[in-house]
């Protein structure tokens, strides 16, 4: 099955800096990755995701990369913010498949 | 609120108890799964549903694990027999045909 591997754990940033969270597959089929932002006792929520057909995405400060040779992806933060500060995981899948694989995840926290 | 609602949120329960969890997906989405998550992980998958049809079980859902969705709008998910290890964030999530999958606020279960 899927395996997804995050790094790194934590991960804290000057307000305003830019903050780069990067993920691996194992699976050459999937074709969906997702990245969720958690807050402290709340639900995920979906912030970006990217489909294998492009390279990146980009959404406002939020930027995600896709290098499907390597089997990576990465969420780039720019310009981050206190409200950045949570947990965020990414996740991968394959169509027909259905299930997310998630990552460990990594507690961003920006320092004002 | 059209997200994903999950009941109750918060649920302690003694060893050996069964309990019952609630989730309604958001209306017109016709999957629907059910994740746990601990602690510092990320969520792990235990089911999902198409329609009415329980199309997959992670080998993490034991015997003493059952889902249903019977008229493929709400589901439960009911645990017999509790056991610590059992203690965890019982998170929903649903989605349409996009692979995006939307969560709910979770359950979460202490048992003692």
């Amino acid at each position: 099955g899927e395996n997804v591997e995050q790094h790194p754990s934590t991960l804290s940033v000057q307000e305003g800096d830019s903050a780069v969270i990067k993920c691996t597959y194992s699976d050459s089929a999937s074709n969906y990755f997702p990245w969720y932002k958690q807050e402290l006792g709340k639900r995920p929520q979906l912030i970006i995701d990217i489909r294998s057909n492009v390279g990146e995405k980009k959404d406002q400060r939020i930027a995600v990369t896709l290098n499907k040779t390597a089997k990576h992806f990465s969420l780039h933060i720019t310009e981050t913010q206190p409200e950045d500060s949570a947990v965020y995981f990414c996740a991968a899948t394959s169509f027909g498949n259905e299930k997310l694989t998630f990552g460990t995840g990594t507690r961003l926290t920006i320092i004002p | 609120d059209t997200g994903v609602s999950q009941d109750p949120r918060h649920k302690i329960t003694k060893r050996g108890q069964n309990v019952t969890f609630r989730c309604d997906p958001i209306s017109e989405h016709n999957r629907l799964y059910w994740y746990r998550q601990t602690l510092g992980q990320g969520p792990e998958f235990l089911t999902y549903f198409q329609n009415e049809a329980q199309l997959e079980k992670s080998r993490l859902l034991s015997d003493r694990f059952s889902a249903e969705r019977p008229k493929g709008s709400f589901s439960t998910l009911e645990i017999q027999r509790t056991e610590q290890g059992d203690s965890a964030m019982y998170l929903c999530a649903s989605s349409l045909l996009s692979q995006e999958q939307y969560f709910g606020p979770g359950t979460r279960l202490t048992v003692t």
